[in-house]
């Protein structure tokens, strides 16, 4: 059983595109997060969710809007893409507060924009 | 924003050596954490540490979590070729949101 899957796995498409990501989790956490890992492999978090609500949103353009319909799922949706935009995105779910560092990671999804 | 130092960046040992990497941040953090990332896979969590001075250990690894709340390392014992991949550390400052902070990582490599 996966605890925290992703898909799609890998995603190339054009500049000015818009496309989603989705991540679902079956531990029965109240806390998702959505990171970004650059060509560096620096992982970098973007938004966190809790029971449906938005807690944490960094400062990450608004092309990036993250959207959960409920505390299983968080997906993330990016309007016209940029090539900057380029890296792996990883969904994560923990059970929050007061051990919110216990995060399982999901597989990631490289995106790719030519 | 809030980083950790994390280091060494890279490391190229011999099997059967031991391991050391560490962490360290201008401000304290209430807890530590050791994650391990494989190829093309997402962060496992390795140890995770929440009393300043603890040691914790988790098979041929062990970890602690410094004394003055702004350091932490992360010993391998007799490393074996499955431990080859970026170790970072991570961590949660106090009286925040539930956010945590990743170091830049310690990718390392194993010579046959």
């Amino acid at each position: 059983d996966t605890a925290v899957s992703q898909t799609p796995k890998y995603l190339v498409t054009q500049m000015g595109n818009d496309k989603s990501i989705k991540c679902e989790q079956n531990l029965g956490h109240d806390t998702m997060y959505w990171y970004k890992q650059d060509s560096k492999k620096f992982l970098k978090i973007m938004f966190s969710y809790n029971n449906k609500e938005l807690i944490i949103n960094e400062t990450v353009p608004n092309r990036f809007s993250p959207k959960s319909p409920d505390k299983a799922h968080l997906n993330l949706h990016i309007n016209s893409l940029e090539l900057g935009d380029s890296a792996v995105y990883f969904c994560a779910s923990s059970q929050g507060p007061p051990y919110p560092g216990l995060q399982y990671f999901g597989p990631g999804t490289r995106l790719t924009v030519l | 924003g809030q980083q950790l130092n994390q280091s060494p960046q890279s490391m190229f040992i011999q099997e059967g050596e031991d391991v050391s990497m560490n962490c360290t941040s201008s401000s304290i953090f209430n807890t530590w954490l050791w994650y391990k990332q494989d190829p093309g896979e997402g962060p496992v969590l390795l140890i995770a540490l929440y009393k300043a001075g603890e040691l914790t250990s988790n098979g041929r690894l062990t970890a602690q979590f410094g004394i003055t709340r702004k350091d932490s390392f992360l010993n391998i014992s007799a490393s074996i070729p499955s431990d080859v991949g970026i170790y970072f550390c991570a961590g949660q400052r106090m009286n925040r949101d539930d956010k945590i902070i990743f170091g830049k990582g310690t990718r390392l490599h194993i010579l046959p």
